[in-house]
């Protein structure tokens, strides 16, 4: 089936630095991408939709300047988190969707960021 | 909104044993609903799907029936296995394609 990387899995940074995940459609293109939070023991909570070569759409409620997102290729978007803080250390989850409704959705394994 | 409620875990059970998850949803329309299971270490992956009230959707031995009267979908297997430890989410499509998931439920199964 389609495959969805991310990379890193985790990451421990400090307060006020900059991360970088990947999140990237290993054998298929694409058009879409979603990122999610999750919190422990809660639901995967949709933070932005990005489709390729477009600005991301963000949620409600999600800073778009602190939580930037880049999808410059069909099988690559990446969710930068910009002058970290404690309360940003979540669990950040991707999607791809390639060509299809809602359940052509594929995920990623998550990565765990850790802001000290 | 649209929101997706199902039961608290963890659920544990014996192997062989009788598996109901719980869930229900709020939506304007009728969106689809989705099961989607997550094993340790890897991403969410699709269980299941229906699209239409009454419709069942089934895999792997699981099966939902989509049930507009009751706004619910809940997941049933007949008979566990160690191997279906996991955590179950249920989920609905709305506009845009996006989903909205539940808290989830973890399963555990034991010998």
């Amino acid at each position: 089936g389609a495959v969805v990387s991310q990379h890193p899995s985790w990451v421990i940074c400090k307060s006020g630095t900059s991360v970088k995940i990947e999140c990237r459609s290993l054998d298929f293109q694409a058009t879409t991408m979603f990122w999610y939070r999750q919190f422990p023991k809660q639901s995967l909570m949709l933070m932005a939709t990005s489709n390729e070569g477009s600005k991301a759409t963000y949620e409600q409620g999600v800073e778009k300047d602190k939580f930037l997102i880049n999808h410059a290729s069909l099988t690559l978007s990446t969710l930068t988190v910009t002058s970290a803080h404690p309360e940003d250390s979540s669990f950040y989850i991707c999607s791809a969707r390639g060509f299809g409704g809602a359940d052509t959705q594929y995920f990623g394994p998550g990565t765990r960021l850790t802001v000290l | 909104g649209n929101s997706v409620t199902q039961m608290e875990g963890p659920v544990t059970l014996s192997e062989e044993a009788f598996l109901t998850i719980n869930c229900t949803y709020t939506a304007t329309g009728y969106p689809s609903l989705f099961w989607y299971v997550q094993y340790p270490g890897e991403g969410l992956q699709l269980l299941l799907k229906a699209t239409k009230a009454d419709d069942k959707g089934s895999n792997k031995g699981f099966e939902a029936t989509y049930r507009k009267e009751t706004t619910s979908f809940h997941l049933e297997k007949g008979s566990v296995q160690v191997s279906d430890s996991a955590v179950y989410f249920c989920a609905l499509g709305g506009g845009g394609n996006k989903l909205t998931f539940g808290t989830g439920t973890q399963l555990k199964v034991e010998l």
